[in-house]
């Protein structure tokens, strides 16, 4: 079956504009979560969201936010763009977000470049 | 709070070398761990480890999880440059999951 699919895969932005990334998880799968990953950094968790509901959230400002449609395809928004936002942003879906009895897969994910 | 802990951060190797990359967790409601590979791009899924001291191998790598103990270890035998990434744990607990920071294994020719 078709794995975690992330559009667009590479963007350039300037500061102050806004992106959207989007994310369509594996078939059945209803948990989607986001992370930034930025050059020598570990993952930093931005949010959860399940069954059109977020979750959990990370530490992130309110500039990041996002939103998960009725059929599991999610959406990142990034309002306000700074340079310090220039990333990897990669999706995971698992059928249930933390359970056990599933592993949790990974789009190849968004750089954003923002000059 | 919950964390996670990996060691070593980085870790240089030549090629033949056995390597063991750590994994320590404090959470509460643990119920797995997961092992990831990430090279360029997106993490690859490793093992998923569930009960305690039951070994997991896929070829030349090889898990095992101490629930007692709360830390898991990742061992690569025979290493290869195409070892080279960032080994990423990640326990699962009640409906969450975090993601450690990550071990950077550097296999010289």
């Amino acid at each position: 079956k078709a794995g975690v699919t992330q559009t667009p895969r590479y963007l350039i932005k300037t500061r102050g504009q806004q992106v959207t990334l989007s994310c369509s998880p594996i078939s059945g799968h209803r948990s989607v979560s986001w992370y930034q990953q930025t050059p020598g950094q570990g993952l930093q968790f931005l949010f959860e969201y399940f069954s059109e509901t977020q979750r959990n959230k990370g530490n992130f400002p309110g500039r990041f936010s996002g939103r998960q449609f009725s059929n599991s395809r999610s959406e990142m928004n990034v309002s306000t763009l700074e340079l310090g936002d220039s990333a990897l942003y990669l999706c995971a879906s698992s059928f249930t977000h933390g359970d056990s009895g599933n592993t949790i897969y990974f789009g190849e994910g968004s750089w954003l470049t923002v000059v | 709070e919950d964390k996670v802990v990996q060691s070593p951060l980085s870790l240089v190797v030549h090629e033949g070398d056995t390597v063991t990359l750590n994994c320590s967790y404090e959470v509460t409601n643990f119920r797995s761990l997961l092992w990831y590979k990430q090279e360029k791009k997106a993490p690859t899924f490793l093992f998923m480890l569930t009960s305690s001291g039951i070994e997991k191998k896929s070829g030349r790598l090889s898990s095992i999880l101490d629930k007692k103990e709360l830390f898991s270890i990742l061992n690569i035998t025979a290493t290869q440059t195409g070892d080279s990434a960032v080994y990423l744990c990640a326990p699962i607990y009640g409906q969450n999951f975090v993601f450690g920071p990550g071990t950077r294994l550097s296999v010289l020719p």
